[in-house]
């Protein structure tokens, strides 16, 4: 079974709003990232935040992590067409052995 | 410098054949996974490769399938007796061992008729 959970499966907003997705998982984890995936293929390596760590920021990306729930947010500011896509969390549960599991996406729409 | 590169980009195969797939990781990086993705569906992990540690299968749906990597380097997908359900993107990504984020390929779209 699947690591993480995204929520919401689907997210469409205005451009210049915030957009905000939230991954659960289930066990342990080591690290937990976020990729973005645009028209089916491409992922692409967003952000990496550490178990021992609580927010991270990377440009218009700011993610939470919080372990006590298991749960993350990616939180994208000022949203723009080219940030439609799907993302994805992916939970790594071991030092060393990047195994990642992957949610089954938030699809996000910006429109203009 | 160049990324992770699989061939080929499409492949359309006739129900039961066997099909091939090849990913070659960015130099360096000792890890390797296969990732099968359906479409509109999340990434289903196959399959890891780590150094000359044997590799993690646990995510092969079934004996149908089997990867291998040759010198560390290049790893190659095999599908046996393909069946429609293959039908699917397989995405090969590869990272350094202790790293952060893998760094994926552009996959190759399986068509199973």
């Amino acid at each position: 079974s699947q690591q993480g959970e995204e929520d919401p499966q689907a997210l469409s907003i205005q451009e210049g709003e915030n957009a905000t997705m939230n991954c659960s998982y289930k066990t342990s984890i080591n690290n937990l990232q976020w990729y973005r995936q645009n028209s089916g293929r491409g992922l692409v390596h967003l952000i990496l935040i550490r178990s021992n760590e609580r927010e991270k920021h990377s440009g218009r990306l700011r993610v939470t992590l919080d372990t006590s729930k298991k749960s993350s947010s990616l939180l994208i500011t000022a949203s723009r067409a080219a940030d439609t896509a799907s993302y994805f969390c992916a939970t790594a549960s071991s030092l060393g052995a990047q195994k990642l599991v992957f949610g089954q996406g938030t699809r996000l729409t910006i429109n203009p | 410098g160049a990324g992770v590169s699989q061939s080929p980009s499409n492949k359309v195969t006739e129900k039961g054949k066997d099909v091939e797939l090849r990913c070659d990781p960015i130099s360096g990086h000792t890890a390797l996974y296969w990732y099968r993705q359906r479409l509109g569906q999340g990434l289903e992990f196959l399959i890891y490769f780590q150094g000359n540690s044997a590799p993690d299968k646990s995510g092969l749906p079934s004996d149908r399938f089997s990867a291998e990597r040759t010198g560390g380097s290049v790893s190659t997908l095999t599908i046996q007796r393909t069946q429609q359900e293959d039908s699917a993107v397989y995405l090969c990504a590869s990272s350094l061992p202790t790293s952060g984020g893998v760094r994926f390929g552009p996959g190759t779209r399986l068509t199973v008729t």
